[in-house]
């Protein structure tokens, strides 16, 4: 089975400071790789996601993802946090043709204004 | 579209009564999938299935049973509900598993409490 781990578990920031998140995988085939978010009192959603090409990964509020294949890993960044992106966050992994996704077990993001 | 939607919000069990947890999406997505959150342990994945009539085991599927007889509908069924088993449960659905089509979307979860 694959693995998933998220090396931070809880971050407290202050607003605009730099956010990076770490990701590793184990996994030595081509895999799918995702950052999902869970705002307070939300769904869980997708926040970016690498499947193939350019493994610098744009999402939405500003995200960003690296895709470093020999590093197996899949970091998150975002170069100015705001008090609105305190959520929990999750890396996944999915093998390229298998059916099973696999979730790190969260990071919970705090901004402080 | 009303996207996934789980039923019920919330639900208080004894042990070794028995139930069923709704999912239903209205995207026509082939994948839908169950899993787990349990603090410190992120989401596993109980069970999945890829089509209609389809169906495999996740992670932990142990004390649970899934079927999918429609596209639609993807009903997660406790035999006998165990304290292991108080979590809070998510059904996610995506349009399939290869390339570009296996971004998953969430229901707003079930909080299941097995006493």
């Amino acid at each position: 089975a694959q693995s998933v781990s998220q090396h931070n578990h809880h971050v407290i920031l202050s607003e605009a400071a730099s956010l990076e998140l770490g990701c590793n995988y184990s996994y030595g085939g081509t895999v799918n790789l995702f950052w999902y978010v869970q705002y307070p009192g939300q769904h869980l959603q997708l926040l970016l996601k690498y499947f193939s090409g350019d493994p610098l990964v744009k999402g939405i509020k500003g995200f960003e993802a690296e895709f470093i294949k020999s590093k197996f890993s899949f970091n998150l960044r975002k170069p100015s946090v705001q008090w609105s992106d305190t959520a929990e966050y999750f890396c996944a992994v999915k093998s390229f043709t298998g059916n099973q996704f696999y979730f790190g077990t969260g990071t919970s993001l705090t901004v402080i204004p | 579209n009303a996207g996934v939607t789980q039923t019920p919000k919330f639900q208080v069990l004894k042990t070794g009564q028995s139930m069923t947890l709704q999912c239903a999406q209205d995207m026509n997505h082939e994948y839908m999938s169950w899993y787990r959150q349990d603090p410190g342990m992120g989401l596993r994945l109980i069970h999945y299935s890829v089509g209609a009539g389809i169906t495999d085991q996740g992670e932990v599927p142990n004390g649970y049973n899934v079927s999918r007889s429609t596209t639609e509908d993807f009903p997660l069924r406790l035999l006998s509900a165990a304290p292991s088993q108080t979590s809070v449960y998510f059904c996610a659905s995506s349009w399939g598993t290869g390339g570009n089509t296996d971004t998953q979307y969430f229901g707003p979860g079930t909080r299941l409490t097995v006493l």
